[in-house]
């Protein structure tokens, strides 16, 4: 089945700079790649995915990359802000007509510091 | 639409005894899911529905651990006895499973927390 390694598993940036997290799957098949944010008590919430027919994705201050051949992708926050805080989540799946199922990543606690 | 609807938010409970959770998914979805998180292993599928079918069970730790979706509006977890280590946050998930071309975005519930003493 499915493997996804999510690195670095904490990170610590101040307010303003840039934040990245790096993932990793390990099944060619998956082509569809979505990253969620977990606030303290709280479920996780989808941010921004991409599919595996797109190499780069933005939103805002939000970007996503995708190396199929290398089969990793990357979480990009610019200009983080406090409320940026949370543990974030990479996720791959490979999609069929019955199936979506998600492998998750183990995650990554960013903690924006002012 | 109100989101995914999990019940209850907290449970506390004695090691033997049963434990149910709930979820409503949202209006229209036709796939759900349920994860346990722990600081140990993270974010685990336990079983998931498609048009209320079971597809994979293959996350479900025991048989202490079943599931039921009756109808596509519900849909039960349930922890027959229930063990110290249960003890975690159970989250339900629904997503519109639209064939290979669709996202099939997951959303999820605020989750349970459960603790079994």
């Amino acid at each position: 089945g499915e493997n996804v390694e999510q690195h670095p598993s904490t990170l610590s940036v101040q307010e303003g700079d840039s934040a990245v997290i790096k993932c990793t799957y390990s099944d060619s098949a998956s082509n569809y790649f979505p990253w969620y944010k977990q606030e303290l008590g709280k479920g996780p919430q989808l941010i921004i995915d991409i599919r595996s027919n797109v190499g780069e994705k933005k939103d805002q201050r939000i970007a996503v990359t995708l190396n199929k051949t290398a089969k990793h992708f990357s979480l990009h926050i610019t200009e983080t802000q406090p409320e940026d805080s949370a543990v974030y989540f990479c996720a791959a799946s490979m999609n069929t007509g019955t199936a979506s199922k998600l492998t998750f990543g183990t995650g990554t606690r960013l903690q924006v510091t002012l | 639409d109100a989101g995914v609807i999990q019940s209850p938010r907290h449970e506390v409970t004695e090691m033997g005894q049963e434990v149910t959770l709930r979820c409503k998914p949202i209006s229209g979805h036709n796939s759900l899911f349920w994860y346990r998180q722990t600081m140990m292993r993270g974010l685990e599928l336990l079983i998931y529905f498609n048009n209320n079918v079971p597809i994979d069970d293959s996350g479900m730790p025991e048989d202490r651990f079943s599931a039921k979706m009756p109808n596509a509006s519900f849909s039960t977890l349930k922890i027959q006895p229930s063990e110290p280590r249960d003890s975690a946050v159970y989250f339900c998930a629904s997503s519109f499973t639209g064939g290979p071309s669709a996202k099939n975005i997951q959303y999820f519930g605020a989750g349970t927390r459960l603790s079994v003493l």
